[in-house]
């Protein structure tokens, strides 16, 4: 079945970098892309950025351009998210999601998610 | 501040019926598809209903939803203890908000 697998959970201090991976089976990788959201703590859905496992082409969300980097990897079908100089608001949970398209460009779902993982930013 | 608009809480008893709503604009739901993911306690959100009103395989049917103008909604009919749970609309953004964007999420209590 298709499934998404993240590392594990990770404690970081403040300036220092994470690196979370999310390794795709049950599917060719290269057909589809691959989302990243995060989930505050209490809090809503938050879309990060979007690479394709295609071309490695990205799109990513404003008000994390230039903290942000997200790769793949397609001889193990694994992409990965690396955020920098974390700050205690980016304490969170990452979730790394499939994403579908349909015909039209804005049409495009989150299908299936990885179990999650959280990030811890403390001094 | 999330770009389409939840209320926060629903609530209802064993068997009702009720609708969750999700507002946004012309550059949102307004011309794209709307989406809808349920998170249950503790674990990652899942895919509940795609292209406005499909359900993806092994969703009940108690799940449905519409869209009208810049507006959607999710109904769950006959409500099931198991339905507790936070509901999220998402829809891609023509603007400088998107590509993506979601609703704050609404939490469900089955009374």
């Amino acid at each position: 079945q298709v499934q998404l697998v993240q590392s594990g959970a990770e404690v970081k201090k403040p300036g220092a970098s994470v690196k979370v991976s999310c390794k795709a089976s049950g599917y060719t990788f290269t057909s589809y892309g691959i989302s990243w959201v995060r989930q505050a703590p209490g809090q809503g859905l938050e879309w990060m950025g979007w690479i394709s496992a295609y071309n490695g082409n990205t799109n990513y969300a404003q008000k994390l351009q230039g903290r942000v980097t997200m790769t793949t990897d397609t001889s193990t079908s694994t992409a990965y998210m690396e955020l920098r100089s974390l700050r205690s608001d980016d304490t969170a949970v990452y979730y790394c999601a499939r994403v579908n398209r349909g015909v039209s460009i804005g049409e495009s779902w989150f299908d299936p998610w990885g179990q999650g993982t959280l990030v811890t930013v403390s001094s | 501040q999330s770009v389409l608009t939840q209320p926060p809480s629903a609530s209802g008893t064993p068997g009702q019926r009720v609708t969750i709503s999700c507002s946004g604009s012309s550059s949102n739901i307004g011309s794209n598809y709307v989406y809808w993911y349920q998170q249950l306690p503790g674990t990652a959100p899942k895919l509940l209903i795609y292209r406005n009103n499909q359900r993806p395989s092994g969703v009940p049917d108690r799940f449905s939803g519409s869209k009208s103008g810049t507006s959607a909604s999710l109904a769950i009919s006959g409500l099931r203890s198991e339905d507790e749970a936070d509901y999220y609309c998402a829809a891609w953004d023509d603007s400088l908000s998107g590509p993506w964007v979601f609703g704050g999420g609404t939490k469900l209590t089955v009374l």
